[in-house]
């Protein structure tokens, strides 16, 4: 069965520092992919960012870049010059390609907290 | 454009009574999920539905709990016989195609509290 671990329950920085969160997930499948999103205190789920099972390219959108290393099972984030906009809670999630399950398996979150 | 939209924002039901849950998702969507979320977890899911088929209800707790998406757009979730363990915020999302690898965008959802 698939299992994502976020082990770090929270974090907190000062702004401006570098912080990276943690992902480590569980599959049996060859083709899965896996997601970041941020919720904000107001409660929305918003999607950062996807990747497919195929592709180990870093990736960097701004100050966010993510780091999916196969042999680790690990699809880390880190944000470079933390903001205090950045407080959220950050869920990893993965969703495999077969047996037709659609659904979203979440991590328990890693709240992040940017102090000014 | 609009996203997901959930309705009520807040529900507070007493033990025993039934309640309904809404969700408009984006329009064109085809796939249409629920996820239960209890404070300081991640979500969990509960259903998932293709149009107006229910592919996979797997993720529901108990025969009290119900989904429909009966003309393959908005979708309803209900609960009867609320009970203490119920109370959370539940989460509608929904993706634009079938597969796997589609994000999926949620709305606010309802914050549900069984007293």
């Amino acid at each position: 069965a698939q299992k994502v671990t976020q082990a770090q329950t929270e974090i907190s920085v000062v702004e401006k520092e570098d912080v990276t969160l943690d992902c480590v997930y569980e599959t049996r499948d060859t083709t899965y992919y896996l997601f970041w999103y941020k919720q904000p205190p107001s409660g929305e789920l918003v999607f950062l960012i996807r990747r497919n099972s195929f592709d180990e390219q870093n990736e960097i959108s701004g100050r966010y870049s993510w780091n999916f290393q196969k042999s680790t099972s690990s699809f880390n984030f880190t944000i470079t010059a933390s903001q205090v906009v950045d407080s959220a809670v950050y869920f990893c999630a993965l969703s495999e390609a077969s047996g037709g399950r659609r659904a979203l398996t979440f991590g328990s979150g890693t709240r992040l907290q940017v102090q000014p | 454009g609009a996203g997901v939209s959930q309705s009520p924002r807040y529900k507070v039901a007493k033990r025993g009574q039934d309640v309904a849950l809404r969700c408009d998702p984006i329009s064109g969507h085809v796939s249409l999920f629920w996820y239960q979320q209890a404070l300081g977890q991640g979500p969990e899911f509960l259903t998932y539905f293709q149009n107006e088929a229910q592919l996979d209800k797997s993720g529901l707790p108990s025969d009290r709990f119900f989904a429909e998406r009966p003309e393959g757009s908005v979708s309803t979730l209900k609960i009867q016989r609320t009970q203490q363990e119920d109370s959370a915020v539940y989460l509608c999302a929904s993706s634009l195609g079938q597969g796997p690898s589609y994000e999926q965008y949620f709305g606010p959802g309802t914050r549900l509290t069984v007293t």
